[in-house]
């Protein structure tokens, strides 16, 4: 079956601090890979997406790049800032999961002043 | 306007009792979800419709029943409630299916049961 492995948290940083978040996947295919983040007390929101290998998804300062030959899909920033702090989650999709998205464990990244 | 949008977002009740969320989605998407978060954060899927049809049903007991009265709707109906019950449940939506299904989360709904 399909599964994420992201690394473990809490992380905690000071602002502008280089962030990373590991993500490595198991899947039965090709799937779409994704970083979604959830701020308190709010629902997920997609943050960057990656759907071949060699994809760079990218979005307000955050990057992640599908590597298929590591099945990872490592989530980086160069400088964090104080409202960066959320949980974030890797996720993937694929064909033969009918749609689902299946989520890795979450990480909670807090961003201190 | 909200994309995605969950009714309640907070819901304590006891157990035993019946109670249902509601989900409405006006994206014009065809397939709609439903995710259980734990305690831990941890997501993962209950349900998913597309175009009204039942097309996953995860190992979910049976107290809990979807119903998609039309492509943009999606409730939840949960029997004789349980305190393990006791989640945050989120609704989302997707246009594509398969491998590009990127979806779209309501603000969810936190459950719990006294």
């Amino acid at each position: 079956g399909n599964s994420v492995t992201q690394m473990e948290g809490p992380v905690t940083l000071s602002e502008e601090a280089f962030l990373t978040i590991n993500c490595t996947y198991t899947a039965t295919g090709y799937p779409s890979l994704f970083w979604y983040v959830q701020y308190p007390g709010e629902g997920l929101q997609l943050l960057l997406k990656a759907t071949k290998a060699d994809d760079k998804g990218s979005n307000k300062g955050f990057e992640a790049t599908y590597r298929k030959e590591t099945t990872s899909f490592h989530l980086e920033k160069g400088s964090v800032q104080v409202s960066d702090s959320a949980v974030y989650f890797c996720a993937l999709s694929e064909e033969t999961s009918g749609s689902r998205l299946t989520f890795g464990e979450g990480t909670q990244l807090t961003v201190n002043p | 306007d909200t994309a995605v949008s969950q009714t309640p977002k907070y819901l304590v009740t006891q157990m035993g009792n019946d109670k249902s969320i509601k989900c409405e989605q006006n994206l014009g998407h065809d397939t709609m979800y439903w995710y259980k978060q734990d305690s831990k954060k941890f997501l993962k899927i209950m349900f998913s419709y597309n175009n009204k049809e039942l097309i996953i049903n995860e190992t979910v007991p049976n107290r809990f029943s979807p119903k998609s009265p039309d492509k943009a709707h999606l409730n939840l109906h949960i029997n004789s409630l349980e305190l393990g019950d006791s989640a945050v449940y989120f609704c989302a939506s997707s246009q594509a299916r398969g491998r590009r299904a990127e979806a779209f989360f309501g603000q969810g709904t936190r459950l719990t049961v006294v």
